[in-house]
């Protein structure tokens, strides 16, 4: 299986902060990745799907690029309803993995 | 509007099974595939597999081999997922999740709003 690495396991940011979040795949994955935001007791949201590509609603302050084995999610100016954990998924093997997570908090 | 809706939560005891549900709606059932995602407690995402609705092909998580089945139900867009020889480990949210696109390798972009399984003797 793909393995998936997210760092930072944990972030602390202020309101304002631009952030990046980096993912790290085992093996190319090409462009096959996608970025969800989950909060407290919530399904987990999708964010980006295609590594760079934003789902339709989502804030334009989300953004995703990289290809091959390694992948950023940058949020350019932190909000209060940002700070949650986010995943990285990889769709490019038979067998799906998503990345540990990376928790975003308060400063 | 597009939503995946799930069965109610479970207490189970090890040894047993259990089979989660979820149903859809505001889209062509045939069209998606699903798959299935869980979290134990304070813990990260895991894929446990999916499940084509057009041919009815499913692949599932290595770990999860000959414990796990998917099916679905086209006369009532019902999804479901049955896990077998429960133990502690499988306490969990359990999710079913839509592929974004007509591949089941795929971004989820719809979710049930999860199920919990607890797992007690």
């Amino acid at each position: 299986d793909i393995q998936m690495t997210q760092s930072p396991s944990t972030l602390s940011a202020s309101v304002g902060d631009r952030v990046t979040i980096t993912c790290r795949a085992s093996q190319s994955i090409s462009s096959w990745l996608a970025w969800y935001q989950q909060k407290p007791g919530k399904a987990p949201k999708l964010l980006i799907y295609k590594a760079s590509s934003l789902e339709s609603g989502v804030p334009s302050r989300f953004s995703g690029s990289g290809s091959g084995t390694e992948f950023t999610l940058t949020i350019s100016s932190l909000q209060p309803d940002d700070f949650a954990t986010y995943y990285c998924q990889q769709y490019s093997s038979y067998s799906i993995t998503f990345g540990q997570g990376t928790r975003l908090e308060i400063k | 509007q597009v939503q995946l809706v799930q069965s109610g939560a479970e207490v189970k005891k090890p040894g047993a099974s259990v089979k989660v549900s979820c149903k859809a709606s505001g889209y062509t059932f045939s069209n998606f595939g699903f798959s299935w995602v869980r979290q134990a407690p304070g813990q990260g995402l895991e894929w446990m597999g999916w499940i084509s609705t057009y041919n009815g092909r499913t692949n599932y998580a290595r770990k999860l081999q000959g414990r796990v089945t998917l099916t679905t139900d086209t006369s009532t867009g019902t999804a479901y997922m049955e896990l077998r020889r429960l133990t502690s480990d499988d306490t969990a949210v359990y999710y079913c999740a839509r592929p974004k696109g007509l591949l089941e390798e795929d971004a989820f972009d719809i979710w049930g709003q999860g199920t919990m399984v607890s797992v007690s003797s």
